[in-house]
């Protein structure tokens, strides 16, 4: 089956590591974006990346970084700047068609930061 | 910059009436507006969407949206809420460049 595959589920880190969450989609999905999600907060965009080799910036990039050296895969990595970075992370794709296509959405993963 | 406003955090409905949960919505151009529900713990599922054409968009187990341009709004609507309903739900809205931009979302209960 078709889908997006976020690892781990759960994860617990100490304050100063960073940590690296996955991402992997088998949709042939051009565009890969991060979400982090906070109670009352709603979903905010992280990065996004259309193709490739390339990647933007959301609207709370700082204190993570990302990578997309293939098309499946789009790895987060939530680094020691981060001040806060307890949270619900959440990772989608789909086909780039300028914004009018539907989000296929992981099932999340949960950082906890002790 | 486009934004979502999802002015309820909670909506209470009993069950069989109809109900409504509100979104409004600033872009620069014309926008691409989606609704999505969340299960506690679990990712978003794609409800339904309004790219152009018809302003009523009908959706997934009977959800229905109007886009209303002049009010710059995409309310989701339902004729009779079940308990299987409730849920977390999502607006969010995109322009053309791949940036979707999602609400805080709004809490659902349908009551028994």
């Amino acid at each position: 089956d078709g889908g997006i595959t976020q690892s781990p589920k759960y994860l617990f880190r100490k304050e100063g590591q960073n940590v690296t969450l996955s991402c992997e989609q088998n949709l042939n999905h051009d565009a890969m974006y991060w979400y982090r999600q906070d109670p009352g907060q709603g979903l905010r965009l992280i990065y996004y990346s259309q193709i490739v080799n390339d990647f933007q910036k959301g609207d709370i990039a700082e204190g993570y970084s990302v990578s997309r050296e293939k098309k499946e895969s789009f790895p987060l990595t939530v680094t020691s700047a981060q001040k806060n970075p307890t949270a619900f992370y959440l990772c989608a794709s789909n086909t780039n068609a300028g914004g009018a296509n539907v989000l296929t959405f992981g099932a999340g993963s949960r950082l906890t930061v002790l | 910059a486009q934004s979502v406003a999802q002015p309820e955090d909670q909506v209470n409905v009993a069950e069989g009436n109809p109900l409504t949960v509100k979104c409004t919505y600033s872009v620069s151009g014309n926008p691409y507006l989606f609704w999505y529900v969340q299960y506690p713990n679990r990712g978003l599922q794609f409800l339904l969407k309004y790219i152009t054409g018809d302003n009523l968009v009908k959706g997934s187990y009977g959800f229905e949206a109007e886009f209303n341009k002049s009010q710059t709004s995409f309310h989701l609507k339902k004729p009779s809420a079940l308990v299987s309903d409730s849920a977390l739900y999502f607006c969010a809205v995109s322009v053309r460049d791949d940036k979707i931009i999602f609400g805080k979302g709004t809490r659902l209960h349908i009551l028994p």
